[in-house]
């Protein structure tokens, strides 16, 4: 079974519109990755949360992690074309808090923005 | 600037044969992943090693070997390549210092079809 979840799988919006992507992890999470891909690249770091509770912003890209309930979301606001792509979640797997990392990903969530 | 390359960017090989995708990182970091990546899965982690001389497997290893013997580079062999082996894959490499989850940097990914 997959280890994180991820929802929904596409979405389709149109610009100037909020969203919201979520990850679900089935494990417990020491580290929470949200990156972006674009079509036939490689990926593109968006912002790493540690702690419960914890909220990041970078431009109109917000994360969010709540430990207790082993989730995370990514909210875009006020969507432009440019936001457009794949959207992945990664976990950090590591046995101890202090052990070494093993980082695994959820299958995505493919984001079109129509003009 | 510190980067993390692969090599060949995209390969066409024949059922049977060996081949191997190199991936090369030049900040010096410890730890080196390989995933894949097909519709509808998402990215899987193949092989990934801490350090020189430590290599691990990874959720689909079958078929697939690595080798640390520097810390800059992690060769991706596939001993016998294989049609179900056609796939986009992706290496990353991370610096774990043991206090915590720290970003992941990808490759731009190598293009492999099996005919």
């Amino acid at each position: 079974s997959q280890e994180l979840e991820q929802s929904p799988q596409s979405l389709i919006v149109q610009e100037g519109k909020n969203l919201t992507i979520n990850c679900t992890s089935s494990k417990t999470l020491y580290g929470l990755y949200w990156y972006k891909q674009k079509y036939g690249e490689g990926l593109i770091f968006l912002m790493m949360l540690q702690k419960g509770g914890e909220e990041k912003s970078h431009e109109k890209i917000t994360a969010k992690l709540d430990e207790k309930k082993q989730q995370s979301s990514l909210h875009i606001t006020a969507s432009q074309p440019s936001h457009a792509g794949i959207y992945l979640c990664g976990a950090d797997r590591r046995i101890t808090q202090g052990g070494s990392e093993k980082l695994v990903f959820g299958k995505g969530t493919k984001l079109t923005v129509n003009p | 600037d510190a980067e993390i390359t692969q090599s060949p960017r995209h390969k066409i090989t024949e059922t049977g044969r060996q081949v191997t995708l190199a991936c090369h990182q030049t900040w010096n970091h410890n730890n080196m992943f390989w995933y894949r990546q097909d519709l509808g899965h998402g990215l899987r982690l193949i092989h990934y090693s801490y350090g020189v001389q430590d290599t691990n497997k990874g959720e689909v290893s079958d078929g697939y070997s690595v080798s640390r013997s520097n810390t800059e580079d992690l060769p991706l062999t596939l001993e016998s390549a294989a049609s179900s082996q056609t796939s986009v894959y992706f290496c990353a490499s991370s610096y774990n210092p043991g206090q915590g989850p720290t970003e992941a940097f990808f490759g731009q990914g190598t293009r492999l079809t099996v005919v």
